[in-house]
């Protein structure tokens, strides 16, 4: 049973670029979500889609958006990168109605 | 609003010695709590979790956690550190209207021998 997976594992942009994050959820799972780890701190929750809809968004600007396929796999993009914007991302999937979220791997992003 | 707090960013024990690392939560209904262990350069990994029930939860590895109401916590311990339990540990509380996780800060474990 594959878990959550991410692509691209790490990923390196410069200032003002633009940049796609993209997950596949644990099989059975409909619900992925996606958080930013910046270093030395606990992951910050951005936003989670579900029924390829956008359900809750946490305190991130709209260059943050995102998408969700009907295979429940997901995309998140970033516009306009900042150098704020280096940090691990993160994406969990779970069932619509669970509370419990498994994590894939992240991917490493460098804003230069 | 939920918020949940681990006291020490770093913890370091002997190989064999008890592993305690605290988490105190701030919730106006019910909460769902969780532990989650991060290595190095890897996503986070579920431990345990308290959502009902049992008030001592017993996870992967050897860990376990207690859900206290009257103290707000949910500390995790282990009897007896191994080297491969080194690595970052969170503290997490569901937000059930947001359907989201808060996290803690992190602690930072050491295990030397």
């Amino acid at each position: 049973d594959a878990g959550v997976t991410q692509s691209p594992t790490h990923l390196i942009k410069t200032r003002g670029q633009q940049v796609t994050l993209r997950c596949s959820p644990k099989s059975g799972h409909d619900t992925v979500s996606w958080y930013q780890q910046a270093l030395g701190q606990g992951p910050q929750f951005i936003f989670q889609y579900y029924e390829e809809e956008e359900r809750q968004r946490g305190n991130f600007p709209d260059r943050f958006s995102g998408h969700q396929f009907p295979n429940y796999s997901s995309e998140l993009n970033v516009n306009a990168l900042l150098l704020g914007d280096s940090a691990l991302y993160l994406c969990a999937s779970s069932f619509s109605s669970g509370e419990t979220q498994y994590f894939g791997p992240g991917t490493r992003l460098l804003v230069l | 609003a939920q918020s949940v707090t681990q006291l020490g960013s770093h913890v370091s024990v002997s190989e064999g010695a008890l592993v305690l690392l605290r988490c105190n939560y701030s919730s106006s209904v019910p909460p769902y709590l969780f532990w989650y262990v991060q290595y190095p350069n890897q996503g986070l990994q579920l431990l345990l979790k308290y959502t009902t029930g049992a008030t001592l939860v017993k996870g992967i590895n050897g860990f376990e956690a207690e859900f206290k109401k009257s103290e707000t916590s949910f500390h995790l311990t282990k009897p007896s550190a191994h080297m491969s339990d080194a690595a970052e540990y969170f503290c997490a509380v569901f937000s059930g209207g947001y359907n989201k996780l808060i996290f803690g800060a992190g602690t930072r474990l050491a295990v030397h021998p």
